[in-house]
């Protein structure tokens, strides 16, 4: 079975400019999670999603951030513009179902922005 | 509100010897906790997780863990560590009300020949 897919694994891009992050969670999976991981911060949940409708975007570091879910298959995390601050690993994760449902986790897009 | 604390953030033991990396939560609701193995470059999976049943969880690569209620821990173990269980370990508790989990800042574990 395929994992969580995340696009591009590695984006290099100058400050100013937009960085869109790609996410394919698991089929089935109603629970959509946008992480963040850096070696200050450690590891931050940004925003998720239940049934493609976001339920906490508490994480989301500013308005430069939003993230969407427009069908099942399918999640965005944009950065607009894009700072130096901002360069870290994203990670995209899904869950089955929460409360007991483990997570699983993408591969991860490595961001870096000059 | 529910927060998790991995006491060091470096272990280092060598080949063969135990492995202990500690883990300390704080949660209003009976929790749910979870160990995730993060390997270079990649994402993390899950090693073992308690969901309120036995309280010694067993899970992959020949780690467990115990819940202990009275002392709020969840400590991972391994009884001979290998060169391959080098990594990052992160604890992990969920708020199955709210449905989001909270990591630790994880701990590094190195591996001596």
């Amino acid at each position: 079975d395929a994992g969580v897919i995340q696009s591009p694994r590695h984006e290099v891009t100058e400050m100013g400019q937009e960085v869109t992050l790609r996410c394919k969670p698991i089929s089935g999976h109603d629970y959509l999670f946008w992480y963040r991981q850096t070696m200050m911060r450690g590891l931050e949940l940004l925003i998720y999603f239940n049934n493609n409708v976001p339920i906490d975007d508490s994480g989301m570091p500013e308005d430069r951030f939003s993230a969407k879910m427009p069908n099942a298959s399918f999640s965005t995390l944009k950065i607009q513009p894009s700072e130096p601050r901002d360069s870290a690993v994203y990670f995209c994760a899904s869950s089955l179902r929460t409360g007991t449902g483990e997570l699983f986790f993408g591969e991860g897009s490595r961001l870096t922005v000059l | 509100a529910q927060s998790v604390t991995q006491l060091g953030s470096h272990v280092s033991v060598s080949e063969g010897a135990l492995v202990l990396l500690r883990c300390n939560y704080s949660s209003s609701v009976p929790p749910y906790l979870f160990w995730y193995v993060q390997y270079p470059n990649q994402g993390l999976q899950l090693l073992l997780k308690y969901t309120s049943a036995a309280t010694l969880v067993k899970g992959i690569n020949g780690f467990e863990a115990e819940f202990k209620k009275s002392e709020t821990s969840f400590h991972l173990t391994k009884p001979s560590a290998h060169m391959s269980d080098a990594a990052e370990y992160f604890c992990a508790v969920i708020n199955t009300n709210a449905g989001k989990s909270t990591f630790g800042d994880g701990t590094t574990l190195t591996v001596k020949p």
